[in-house]
């Protein structure tokens, strides 16, 4: 069945530095790849999501990247803050349900 | 306007009882999808519904699961004879349309925290 890595499965960073959490799928036709950030104790929020037919799409400080050859995305967070402190899931999909990564917390430090 | 909701937040059974999730989506939300998270962990799928019709079961883990969504609104979670291995996060989520084919985004519900003692 489909399977999602992801690392790094922590990361920390100082206030104002980049963030990279990369992810990789098995599943050649998945064709929607979602990035959700879940607060301690909240429910995941959808922060940015890509779609098979584009290779890069950006948010303000957040971008994802997705490489289809390869069968990888990635996060982007430039100038983080300590509100980006969460841990994030990647997820794939080619049908409706989502598979989710492991998480990556992040902390951000001021 | 208002997000998914489920209830109840939380629940302690005790093994060998039955308990029912509710989940009520968004309004006008076709599609409907039950979770399971685990702690630290990403949400694992089990079911998923549009409107009335359950579209994927593969991920219900044993036949004392079972979810509906009679009138393809609220939508029922059923665990029969719980076990402590069935503790977890119960998470809903609903999207506009499927997914998979250029739909919509699915948004997560609060969840209910169930624990079999």
């Amino acid at each position: 069945g489909e399977n999602v890595e992801q690392h790094p499965s922590t990361l920390s960073v100082q206030e104002g530095d980049s963030a990279v959490i990369k992810c990789t799928y098995s599943d050649s036709a998945s064709n929607y790849f979602p990035w959700y950030k879940q607060e301690l104790g909240k429910r995941p929020q959808l922060i940015i999501d890509i779609r098979s037919n584009v290779g890069e799409k950006k948010d303000q400080r957040i971008a994802v990247t997705l490489n289809k050859t390869a069968k990888h995305f990635s996060l982007h967070i430039t100038e983080t803050q300590p509100e980006d402190s969460a841990v994030y899931f990647c997820a794939a999909s080619r049908t409706d349900k989502l598979i989710f990564g492991t998480g990556t917390r992040l902390q951000v430090f001021p | 306007g208002a997000g998914v909701s489920q209830s109840p937040r939380y629940k302690v059974t005790k093994r060998g009882q039955d308990v029912a999730l509710r989940c009520d989506p968004i309004s006008g939300h076709v599609s409907l999808y039950w979770y399971r998270q685990a702690l630290g962990q990403g949400p694992e799928f089990l079911t998923y519904f549009n409107y009335e019709a359950q579209q994927d079961k593969s991920g219900l883990p044993n036949d004392r699961f079972s979810a509906e969504r009679p009138e393809g609104s609220i939508s029922t979670l059923t665990i029969q004879r719980t076990e402590q291995r069935d503790s977890a996060m119960y998470r809903c989520a609903s999207s506009l349309g499927a997914v998979g084919t250029g739909g919509n985004e699915q948004y997560f519900g609060p969840g209910t925290r169930l624990t079999v003692t």
